[in-house]
């Protein structure tokens, strides 16, 4: 199956400040999902890319799907206490999709 | 949030003993998963099925069996529950397969505590 690689695992941010997290593959990716787990909760659904380059904005939430298909991002601007919480990207393309192992955002207000 | 129901929440269960969890949808969703969840691992997926009857075996299935007899319904059962499988297990269902780029729904999570 396909690996991908997120980074970082965790990210401890003031609150206001931004927040980044990054999920690399070496192979194309047809799609990519994003899902958000609050502490203690279970992963949801934020959204998901499929082409090039696509660009899509949720609030203060920016979710970006390299040219190449081969990465992923998303990005918060001005990070809020409801921030917190772990962020998984989902890897499409084959048959069952591959998560990253997540990236744990820490809000300190 | 999707209509799927796991039982139990929680569990603590001893080493040796069988263990069933009980996943349950309502949205007669055709594929349907079982991850676990460690910290420093993810979500790593031990058995899916494609329908009912039609089951495959993830990453982790080892030590792992599971059932699907009916459409809303998926069983994971523990033969013999090892302390390395104390974990938080999620039930997920998607209408076709995810990695086509349809949304997984997660459950809430069943805790399962071995001793």
């Amino acid at each position: 199956g396909q690996q991908v690689m997120q980074i970082p695992q965790y990210q401890h941010v003031q609150e206001g400040e931004d927040f980044t997290t990054y999920c690399n593959s070496s192979t194309t990716l047809s799609n990519i999902q994003w899902y958000k787990q609050r502490p203690g909760g279970h992963p949801v659904f934020l959204i998901q890319l499929v082409k090039s380059g696509e660009v899509k904005k949720q609030k203060r939430l920016t979710f970006q799907f390299g040219e190449a298909k081969k990465n992923s991002s998303l990005h918060i601007t001005a990070t809020q206490t409801t921030d917190v919480g772990t962020y998984f990207c989902a890897a499409g393309g084959s048959y069952i999709p591959t998560f990253g192992r997540g990236t744990s955002l820490i809000v300190h207000p | 949030d999707a209509g799927i129901t796991q039982s139990p929440r929680h569990k603590v269960t001893e080493t040796g003993t069988p263990v069933t969890l009980r996943c349950h949808q309502t949205e007669n969703h055709r594929y349907m998963y079982w991850y676990r969840q460690d910290p420093g691992h993810g979500l790593r997926l031990i058995h899916y099925s494609y329908g009912v009857k039609d089951t495959d075996k993830g990453e982790v299935s080892d030590g792992y069996s599971v059932s699907r007899s009916k459409t809303e319904d998926f069983l994971l059962t523990l033969e013999s529950a090892t302390s390395s499988q104390t974990s938080v297990y999620f039930c997920a269902i998607s209408e076709s397969y995810g990695g086509a780029g349809n949304t997984i729904y997660f459950g809430e999570g069943s805790w399962l505590t071995v001793v």
